[in-house]
């Protein structure tokens, strides 16, 4: 059975760097097609794609948010990370990971969530 | 960047209505669909990917179709669980992409 948590702040402030980590269960990072993604939602508002990386540790990210964003994995620890920079209000949403089906494609498995709220 | 629009935002329907959302890409990308059901609070549940295959644990009910840019979900009979958004996401080209989500409320 595969899980994943989100943890991480629930509240940062305008400007300061968010790290939210993806700790999961059920399957490796080393497997071949094996993916974890991030994805966002504001509150009230649709999914938005953010990164993902591979068992091979190729990284993809959003275009619009390439410039802000990190993502890395710890494979000995079962964990993959994101940081985003620079925060701001419109950023505030509620942040996922997912696993990545490997044959076939779709996130097949989500974290529960985690809400970010960016104040002052 | 693929743009995914869904139509319609809002459905009204009964139950053991037949209800249809469809989503339309802005370039080609094939069968690489997925379709998400979402309950407020919860995250999404994967529905349906490649367009059409069923994910394991989907009633029947459930049924996806469509390729290049033109895609619909189909659901045979509403259920009360099914009450709902749903939404679409190409993952064919990079950056991944979702639909703006179809709520699908009670008649």
């Amino acid at each position: 059975q595969i899980t994943l948590k989100e943890s991480g702040p629930t509240l940062v402030k305008p400007t300061q760097t968010l790290t939210l980590t993806c700790t999961f269960s059920g399957f490796s990072l080393n497997t071949p097609e094996v993916g974890v993604g991030w994805i966002r939602q504001p509150p009230g508002k649709a999914l938005e794609w953010l990164a993902v990386i591979y068992w091979s540790d190729e990284k993809q990210y959003s275009p619009s948010l390439k410039s802000r964003l990190t993502i890395t994995k710890d494979t000995s620890k079962n964990q993959v990370v994101l940081k985003m920079t620079n925060m701001d209000p419109v950023d505030t949403a509620t942040y996922y990971c997912g696993h990545r089906r490997p044959v076939g494609g779709g996130i097949d498995s989500w974290g529960q969530g985690i809400l970010v709220t960016v104040s002052s | 960047d693929i743009q995914m629009t869904q139509s319609p935002s809002t459905l009204s329907a009964f139950v053991g209505d037949r209800v249809t959302i469809t989503c339309r890409a802005s370039q080609s990308i094939g069968t690489w669909l997925a379709w998400y059901q979402q309950k407020p609070g919860i995250a999404p549940k994967l529905l349906i990917y490649k367009a059409s295959t069923l994910e394991s644990g989907v009633p029947s009910r459930f049924s996806g179709s469509g390729s290049e840019t033109e895609f619909t979900l189909t659901i045979s009979s509403l259920q009360p669980d099914d009450f709902a958004t749903y939404s679409c996401q190409q993952y064919n080209i990079y950056p991944w992409m979702f639909g703006q989500g179809t709520k699908v409320e009670i008649k």
